[in-house]
């Protein structure tokens, strides 16, 4: 069973800093990495896809991937409180098909 | 902007009953999903569709189960018995194949499935 962990939180930060959410996976041949923000009873929305080793930007988010370290990082700069959410690490399964999600990190962002 | 529909929106049934949830998935999309979600657990893979036959599918997704695109729209997952642990979200997803790692799935809102 190929395994996406994640520190279930929550991850408390304040308004306007920066929230880090981290994931790691066992398959050592996955190629493509997602994070998804799931608002409390709502549906998976996609924010970042990433799939080679280094940063990957999209405006108050960065997403890192460390192929080496089986390792795939979030980070949200200037918090705002809308962004309290679970946020959701996925990676494609060897076939390509599945998904396969971690528990997910809660996030809250104090005002 | 396109978008994954599913409906109902919640759905209540009996133990037992059988039950089919509708998805229509985004329009140029080739790709099919359905995921579930137990109430404070993680999302999980039931299946997926493509061609009009399954791809893949998880030990979740056992003789009970069965999808079906009856026609060029619609989506659906049908649950022949009902059990009290079948009651969760139930997502559909839909991708546009883009070649490879590239391909993202899309997830309609759910549907609650509550089984008494």
């Amino acid at each position: 069973q190929k395994e996406v962990e994640q520190n279930s939180g929550p991850l408390s930060v304040p308004e306007g800093a920066i929230a880090s959410l981290n994931c790691t996976y066992s398959d050592r041949g996955s190629q493509s990495f997602f994070w998804y923000r799931q608002y409390s009873g709502k549906s998976p929305e996609l924010i970042m896809s990433i799939y080679s080793n280094g940063d990957k930007e999209d405006g108050r988010f960065t997403a890192q991937l460390n192929k080496a370290s089986q390792y795939v990082s979030l980070l949200i700069r200037d918090s705002q409180p809308s962004d309290s959410a679970t946020y959701l690490c996925a990676v494609y399964s060897n076939s390509g098909y599945a998904l396969n999600f971690g528990k997910g990190t809660s996030l809250l962002v104090t005002p | 902007e396109p978008e994954v529909t599913q409906t109902p929106s919640h759905q209540v049934t009996q133990m037992g009953q059988e039950v089919i949830l509708r998805c229509v998935p985004i329009s140029n999309h080739l790709y099919f999903y359905w995921y579930r979600q137990i109430l404070g657990q993680k999302v999980e893979f039931l299946v997926s569709f493509y061609n009009n036959e399954i791809s893949e599918k998880s030990e979740i997704f056992d003789d009970q189960f069965s999808v079906e695109r009856p026609d060029g729209s619609n989506f659906t997952l049908k649950i022949r018995s009902t059990k009290l642990e079948d009651s969760a979200m139930y997502f559909c997803a839909s991708e546009a194949p883009s070649g490879g790692a590239t391909d993202t799935q899309y997830f309609g809102p759910g549907t609650r499935l509550t089984v008494l």
